[in-house]
This record gives C-alpha cells, sequence and structure tokens, in this order.
C-alpha cells in the first residue's frame, strides 16, 4: 500500500526559509523507476508543479522557481525534503507530494496536503 | 515560456455528455506529452482519471475517457454524474524533466 504524507510548518514569516517533509511508505525511492514530486495550489487557484527528485538522484525543478528551490531525498528514512527560500505572502498554499512510478510522468500517489501560510 | 490551457469552465445535465480540453498556448499537444487528467474536490487532494493520453487509472469509472483531439488533449466524461461537479486538471509533460499543469476546469453538473 502507498502512502505519501507532507508534514511542515503551519505558518512562515516572510522572507523565511520553508522546509517540507513527504515522507512514504509502500514503495522505495532507491529503485527505478520511481520519483516523488512537489505540487503546490494556493487557496481557490490551480495546481503548480514545483520540483521532482528521481530514484538515481536526479533533480528537476519549476523554471520559474528554481533559484528559490531545493529538492533531496533521504532513502533510509522514505523521505524527500523540499526547501523554499525567501517564502513570500503569494506562496501561502497547500503542499503536496506526489509518486510518479516510470516514464510517462503522471501521478499515481498523492499525499493529502499541509497547509502552508505566510502572513502579510 | 509555453501554457497550459484548459477552459475555465463548463457546464453539463446530468446524464449528459461533455469534453474537456487541454492546449498549448504555443504547438499542438500529442501523446509524447504523456496528458494526464486529475479531478479535484474542494479541501481534498486530486484524484488520477487518466494518464498517457487514454488509460484510466485504477478504478476510474470507464464513463471517463481521454484522447487526442485535434491540438489537444481531451477528457470526456459520458454520462455525467452529480459527482462528477468538480475541478478538472491536466498536467503535460515538456521534456527535459519538467510537467506543466493546465489552469483547470471547474465543471459543474445541473
Amino acid at each position: 500500500q502507498v502512502t505519501l504524507k507532507e508534514s511542515g510548518p503551519a505558518l512562515v514569516k516572510p522572507t523565511q526559509t520553508l522546509t517540507l517533509t513527504c515522507t512514504f511508505s509502500g514503495f522505495s525511492l532507491s529503485t527505478s523507476p520511481m520519483r516523488v514530486s512537489w505540487v503546490r495550489q494556493p487557496p481557490g487557484k490551480a495546481l503548480e508543479w514545483l520540483a521532482r527528485i528521481d530514484w538515481d538522484d536526479d533533480k528537476f525543478y519549476s523554471t520559474s522557481l528554481k533559484t528559490r528551490l531545493t529538492i533531496s531525498k533521504d532513502t533510509s528514512k522514505n523521505q524527500v525534503v523540499l526547501t523554499m527560500t525567501n517564502m513570500d505572502p503569494v506562496d501561502t498554499a497547500t503542499y503536496y507530494c506526489a509518486r510518479t512510478n516510470g516514464y510517462t510522468y503522471y501521478f499515481d500517489y498523492w499525499g493529502q496536503g499541509t497547509l502552508v501560510t505566510v502572513p502579510s | 515560456q509555453n501554457v497550459v490551457t484548459q477552459e475555465p469552465s463548463f457546464s453539463v445535465s446530468p446524464g449528459g455528455t461533455v469534453t474537456l480540453t487541454c492546449g498549448l498556448s504555443s504547438g499542438s499537444v500529442s501523446t509524447s506529452y504523456f496528458p494526464s487528467w486529475y479531478q479535484q474536490t474542494p479541501g481534498q487532494a486530486p484524484r488520477t482519471l487518466i494518464y498517457s493520453t487514454n488509460t484510466r487509472s485504477s478504478g476510474v469509472p470507464d464513463r471517463f475517457s481521454g484522447s487526442i483531439l485535434g491540438n489537444k488533449a481531451a477528457l470526456t466524461i459520458t454520462g455525467a454524474q452529480a459527482d462528477d461537479d468538480s475541478h478538472y486538471y491536466c498536467v503535460l509533460y515538456m521534456g527535459s524533466g519538467i510537467v506543466l499543469f493546465g489552469g483547470g476546469t471547474k465543471l459543474t453538473v445541473l
């Protein structure tokens, strides 16, 4: 059974760095071709892909946010960590992690999401 | 940068058929973009409906189908039901490891 769960602070001050952790079970991120992405959704707005890390430690970032994002994994802990620097109120969103299995680049399992608020 | 386009809203009568589309601001969508579709209700995580253009995810009713129509990916719901009243998002693989979400379509069943 594949599960993913996001954790991190609910409130982050402007200019601070956000660190989110995705803890998963039911698969190994050291096994080809597993991949884990982060996706966010501001309140009432569309989903936005942020970053992905693959089983072989390849990393990919949203073009518009890549200067602020870092994704990493700890396969021994079954965790993927996303850091986002210089947080702003527009970064207020629900942040999801999601798994991709294979070369068809779709998300087959999703976490429940965690709401992060950046006050103005 | 290319933008993935979706109709902002659509409505369908119960039992009716509706086709939502997913296009590009520049260029045509083909199977090489591995289009996928997700359904999301308020407060919930997205649910995967369709991947690789036309493959239904496990447990998805066969009233949902995917295709390429002209220069866009399409999601067709045949025999719409009340609980299909949701937001629908498409995702396209843009190459170089990048995927993009469309802006989403709010489907109203009434």
